[in-house]
């Protein structure tokens, strides 16, 4: 069974800046795919980035990207110029490429943009 | 076109009374699942439909946990003789399936309060 660690439970940044949230996971995959979602106070999931395993670039979208080590098993995001929108809870989650596509979630980093 | 959408938003009922939850997925959507976050924690899986092929129940947590799919439209969750326990948010999820990176789009949830 696949596990996903977020072990930063909060997190606090100033408008403007660059932070960046942890995570990891386990598994006997080989591929598989990650994702982070956000989920604001409205709790709708908002996908903000996944990445695919076999491709070793790490994927960016627009002030997100991350920082995908496979062989230490990390999937860290990284928001730069960071506004107050982004105040919301961040979940990382894992998902193999076969059979039930179930998503495996962390339980989620708290992030606050303080202005 | 239209995202996921779920209803009621939020439901109160009492101890022992069966609710029922219901999810629209997105137009064309093969795949549909259900999600449970309780407070301050990740989302688990409940269950999940792929087309017309039998449901993979393995995220139930009791027999009095069900739920059905019409098809590739909508579905129902309905929890029987509801217990304090299964105070929560139940998020629905549904994707194409057809790509190689199976993206999951969620609808707004439904806060259930058992009292």
């Amino acid at each position: 069974a696949q596990t996903v660690t977020q072990s930063q439970p909060e997190m606090s940044v100033q408008e403007a800046e660059t932070v960046t949230l942890s995570c990891t996971y386990d598994t006997s995959e080989s591929n598989y795919y990650l994702f982070w979602y956000k989920q604001p106070p409205s709790r709708q999931m908002i996908l903000v980035i996944r990445q695919e395993a076999y491709k070793q670039q790490n994927a960016t979208e627009n002030r997100f990207s991350v920082n995908f080590q496979k062989a230490a098993k990390s999937f860290s995001l990284k928001i730069s110029d960071s506004q107050l929108g982004d105040t919301a809870m961040y979940f990382c989650a894992f998902m193999k490429p076969t059979g039930r596509r179930a998503l495996t979630f962390g339980s989620g980093t708290r992030l606050q943009v303080q202005p | 076109g239209a995202g996921v959408s779920q209803s009621p938003s939020n439901k109160v009922t009492e101890k022992g009374k069966d609710v029922e939850l219901r999810c629209d997925p997105i137009s064309g959507h093969t795949a549909l699942y259900w999600y449970r976050q309780r407070l301050g924690q990740g989302l688990e899986f409940l269950i999940y439909f792929q087309g017309n092929s039998a449901p993979d129940k393995s995220g139930l947590p009791s027999d009095r946990f069900s739920a059905e799919r019409t098809g590739e439209s909508v579905s129902t969750l309905t929890i029987q003789r509801t217990q304090q326990e299964d105070s929560a948010v139940y998020l629905c999820a549904s994707s194409l399936t057809s790509g190689r990176v199976d993206t999951q789009y969620f609808g707004p949830g439904t806060r259930l309060t058992v009292l």
